[in-house]
């Protein structure tokens, strides 16, 4: 069945670091790829997706690409923030029913 | 509502108990979802409904999980005898229509602690 994989945390970086947390994914079908993300206290949001091949999604200065030759949707932001600690989520979705998520990445972001 | 609402926020019960979790999603929101997270996993799906019906209940683990949203808004979880293994935080999202890739608005959870 579809899964996603994601690196293990936590991630722990001073404040303006380089940020990769990666993400791979198998699915049978073409589907559309996601990153939530989860702050302390607060229910899951969505923080950006993609729905084809090569499409980028950005939002508060994160990045991921679709990436089909490699299954992967790899986040990336240039410089991080405390405010950006957080557990994020990678997931995928074949239809409109459900998403299926990796296990989540601890990003530790210190000043 | 300003948000998806889930109550109560943490449910403490004993093994064999029968428990009711309750979502109130955002108001309009036609689709509705329950996942379940598991400590150190990420959330995995158990049903989805469309309106009032179960569009989808292929997540859930066995016939002693059940859901109803009978008026096409507020949705209960229920369990019956419950087992450690249902410890988890139980989460509730919903969307506008549900169709196509929409964002999920997504509840803070209800922590279940079985003893």
């Amino acid at each position: 069945g579809d899964s996603v994989t994601q690196m293990e945390g936590p991630v722990t970086l001073s404040e303006e670091a380089f940020l990769t947390i990666n993400c791979t994914y198998t699915a049978t079908g073409y589907p559309s790829l996601f990153w939530y993300v989860q702050y302390p206290g607060e229910g899951l949001q969505l923080l950006l997706k993609a729905t084809k091949a090569d499409d980028k999604g950005s939002n508060k200065g994160f990045e991921a690409t679709y990436r089909k030759e490699t299954t992967s949707f790899h986040l990336e932001k240039g410089s991080v923030q405390v405010s950006d600690s957080a557990v994020y989520f990678c997931a995928l979705s074949d239809g409109p029913d459900k998403l299926i998520f990796g296990t989540g990445t601890r990003l530790q972001v210190f000043p | 509502g300003a948000g998806v609402s889930q109550t109560p926020s943490n449910k403490v019960t004993e093994k064999g108990k029968y428990v009711e979790l309750r979502c109130d999603p955002i108001s309009g929101h036609t689709a509705l979802y329950w996942y379940r997270q598991s400590l150190g996993q990420g959330p995995e799906f158990l049903i989805y409904f469309q309106g009032t019906g179960a569009a989808d209940d292929s997540g859930l683990p066995n016939d002693r999980f059940f859901a109803v949203r009978p008026e096409g808004s507020v949705s209960t979880l229920k369990i019956q005898r419950t087992e450690r293994g249902d410890s988890a935080v139980y989460l509730c999202a919903s969307s506008l229509t549900g169709v196509g890739n929409e964002k999920l608005f997504f509840g803070s959870g209800t922590q279940l602690s079985v003893l």
